[in-house]
């Protein structure tokens, strides 16, 4: 069965430094793949999705995500974190055949340090 | 453009007792959605429809869980007999279609559930 994980649960960075953020799937084929934001007391916001193509994925808010093949990995990377980033982040994989449906990872929180 | 509504936005109550849960999802999306998000896990899909109709429950606990989408557009999970294991924040979601990679998923704030 298709699985995501993240390995980190909470990472802390300091306002203006370099952020990324670990995913990791396991699935037969090369699934798509998406990164959630989730705010306190609202709902997910798609960030980004890769299906196809270019492995450097470009998002809102100055996200990124590398896909890399070799390691099923789909890294979320920022280069300077602000402090309204400081959310819970959140991995998520569909199939590409058949019945789609999203399967979260477990999320990591991360808190921004002044 | 609003977003997609959810009430109540908290909610407690005592094992045994029975829970509803409202949807009002973003005008003219005809898929909806209802995840269920335990503390320290991610969101699990519960039921998928597509207008009036299930596209997927494989994941809904039908003893005690159900949903409906009357018409097409509001929604209601309901739980009965509600267990201190259902206690979640349960979120509603809506998109244009249910191509996952064609059309994006907007989330509401979500129902924070507590079983005592």
């Amino acid at each position: 069965a298709q699985s995501v994980t993240q390995p980190d649960i909470h990472i802390t960075v300091s306002e203006g430094a370099s952020l990324e953020l670990r995913c990791n799937y396991s699935y037969g084929a090369t699934p798509y793949l998406f990164w959630y934001v989730q705010s306190p007391g609202q709902g997910l916001q798609l960030l980004l999705k890769y299906f196809s193509g270019d492995t450097l994925v470009q998002g809102i808010k100055g996200f990124e995500a590398e896909f890399k093949r070799s390691q099923s990995s789909f890294n979320l990377r920022k280069p300077s974190v602000h402090w309204s980033d400081a959310a819970e982040y959140f991995c998520a994989v569909a199939p590409n055949t058949g019945f789609q449906k999203l399967v979260f990872g477990t999320g990591t929180r991360l808190l921004v340090s002044p | 453009e609003a977003g997609v509504a959810q009430s109540p936005r908290y909610k407690i109550i005592e094992k045994r007792q029975s829970v509803a849960f409202w949807c009002n999802p973003i005008s003219g999306h005809a898929t909806l959605y209802w995840y269920q998000q335990i503390l320290g896990q991610g969101p699990k899909l519960l039921i998928q429809f597509q207008n009036n109709g299930v596209v997927d429950d494989s994941q809904l606990p039908k003893d005690r869980f159900s949903a409906e989408r009357l018409k097409g557009v509001d929604s209601t999970l309901k739980i009965q007999p509600a267990k201190l294991e259902d206690s979640a924040v349960y979120l509603c979601a809506s998109s244009i279609q249910g191509a996952v990679i064609l059309y994006e998923q907007y989330f509401g704030p979500g129902t924070r559930l507590t079983v005592t």
